[in-house]
C-alpha cells in the first residue's frame, strides 16, 4: 500500500516556466510534508517543508502547496531552470515536524527543464 | 550547515562476505538516523531507524540479523550487510535530523555490489 503518490514519473518544461509537481497521500495521520531534489547516484537534498497548520510555505523559486482535504500538495518551481533537472521526491511525517520521524517516500519525478 | 557523511561511497564484495556502511553527522548530533535502500527507479525504502545507545528499530521485512545497525555516538552509525548476496546489491542511504528542524540530512549514499 503506497502511503505517498507521485503519479507522475517524469515531466518536461521550458526554461523560465513554471514547474508543477504534484503529491498525493493517503494516510490522514501525515502532518509533516517535505520535498526532496536528488541527482543520480547522490543522496536527496532538502528542498522545502510544509507543516499541516499551513496550507502555503515559500522560499525563493520554490513554493509548496498543501490540500489537507484533498490530501494533496504540490511543488511549484518558478521560474524553473535547467539545473533545476533532477528527480523529485515527495516525503511525508506522522512526526508534526519533529526530524526523529520517520518519512515516507514518493517514487519520484523527474524533472526536466529543457533550455 | 548540517552535513552527513557516508563511507565508502561505493563497495564491491564477494557473495557471502559482510560489508559495513559508515554514516556520520559531521557538524551535528543526530539521537536518531535513518537507514534506506533505493532501487534503479524506485522509491527510497525505509530499513530502519537507529536510535542512538539502543537497539535499531526495523521495518516490516527487513531482516535484522542479516542487517545489523550500530549507533555507537551521537555523530555515527554502522549498517553492517551480512553474509551478502547479490540481490543486496542497492543503494544505500543514511539520513539524520537535528532536534529543532523536520527535515532530515541525507548522506551521498553508498553504492554496494555483490559478486
Amino acid at each position: 500500500d503506497q502511503q505517498v503518490k507521485q503519479n507522475s514519473p517524469s515531466l518536461s518544461v521550458q526554461e523560465g516556466r513554471i514547474s508543477i509537481l504534484n503529491c498525493d497521500y493517503t494516510n490522514s495521520m501525515f502532518d509533516y510534508f517535505l520535498w526532496y531534489k536528488k541527482y543520480p547516484a547522490e543522496g536527496p537534498t532538502f528542498l522545502i517543508s510544509i507543516s499541516s497548520i499551513k496550507d502555503k510555505n515559500e522560499d525563493g523559486r520554490f513554493t509548496v502547496f498543501l490540500n489537507k482535504s484533498a490530501k494533496h500538495l504540490s511543488l511549484h518551481i518558478v521560474p524553473s531552470q535547467p539545473g533545476d533537472s533532477a528527480v523529485y521526491f515527495c516525503a511525508a511525517s506522522g512526526g508534526s515536524g519533529g526530524s526523529n520521524y520517520k518519512l515516507t517516500f514518493g517514487k519520484g519525478t523527474l524533472l526536466t527543464v529543457n533550455p | 550547515g548540517a552535513v552527513v557523511s557516508q563511507h565508502p561511497s561505493r563497495v564491491i564484495c564477494k557473495s557471502g562476505t559482510s560489508v559495513k556502511i559508515e554514516c556520520r553527522s559531521l557538524d551535528f548530533q543526530a539521537t536518531t538516523m535513518f537507514w534506506y535502500r533505493q532501487f534503479p527507479k524506485q522509491s527510497l525504502m525505509l530499513m530502519a531507524t537507529s536510535n542512538e545507545g539502543s537497539k535499531a528499530t526495523y521495518e516490516q521485512g527487513v531482516e535484522k540479523d542479516k542487517f545489523l545497525i550500530n549507533h555507537a555516538s551521537l555523530t555515527l552509525s554502522t549498517l553492517t550487510v551480512t553474509s551478502a548476496h547479490p540481490e543486496d546489491s542497492s543503494f544505500y542511504i543514511c539520513s539524520a535530523g537535528r532536534d529543532r528542524e523536520g527535515e532530515q540530512y541525507f548522506g551521498p549514499g553508498t553504492r554496494l555490489t555483490v559478486t
